[in-house]
């Protein structure tokens, strides 16, 4: 299976900042990347498919890039209902693979 | 709307058998551009892709659970069902279905999960 990484396991910031969460798979996964958010207690949420393109409905603050084995995923100013935990996934291999997660948490 | 909607047991004991029911609405098991897929995040852990099943009914499951596991649907009841057996503490967490959109290749609409938890 694919092994997808992310960086940092959290991170704590406030309100306004930019935030950068990072996605590293374990082999070449070309632009099959996509991003969640995920609250407790709640479904999560897709965010973007292909590296860097929004699901219809998300604010454009979301943005993600990246291509082979390197993406990223950033928040242009993170807001109150950001707080929550990010995953990225990768849609190369039908045997579909999660990052470990990065909770982002309230400075 | 579209809607997935998980039912299952609450509490199991190790060695039994779980089985997990998605009802869904709003879309076609039957169509193309359409499957479903069972996730689980144990307590405090990531999310872990299960088991995976196409509008044309192939199948396909995680590796390293594919000989304890079973996913089947009936178009008719717009259900799909998850069955794992022998099942032990590990096996606790929220389980989700999840529909996976052929075009951006995600899952862009989950259940809110249902909580199972193994104990003897």
């Amino acid at each position: 299976d694919i092994q997808m990484t992310q960086s940092p396991s959290s991170l704590s910031a406030s309100v306004g900042d930019r935030v950068t969460i990072t996605c590293r798979s374990d082999q070449d996964i070309r632009t099959f990347l996509n991003w969640y958010q995920h609250k407790p207690g709640k479904a999560p949420r897709f965010l973007i498919y292909g590296a860097s393109t929004l699901q219809s409905g998300v604010p454009s603050r979301f943005s993600g890039s990246g291509s082979g084995t390197d993406f990223t995923l950033t928040i242009s100013s993170l807001q109150r209902e950001d707080f929550a935990t990010y995953y990225c996934q990768q849609a190369y291999s039908t045997s579909w693979t999660f990052g470990q997660g990065t909770n982002v948490d309230i400075k | 709307q579209v809607t997935l909607t998980e039912s299952g047991p609450v509490l199991l004991k190790p060695t039994e058998t779980l089985t997990v029911t998605c009802t869904v609405s709003g879309f076609s098991l039957s169509d193309s551009r359409m499957g479903v897929s069972w996730i689980r995040q144990p307590p405090g852990k990531a999310l872990e892709w299960l088991a995976h099943i196409f509008s044309n009914d192939a199948k396909f499951y995680r590796k390293s659970l594919k000989s304890r596991l079973t996913i089947s649907r009936d178009t008719s009841k717009s259900q799909v069902v998850l069955t794992m057996t022998n099942v032990d503490p590990v096996d606790t967490a929220t389980y989700y279905c999840a529909r996976h959109e052929g075009m951006t290749g995600g899952f862009d609409i989950w259940g809110q999960g249902t909580l199972v938890s193994v104990s003897s």
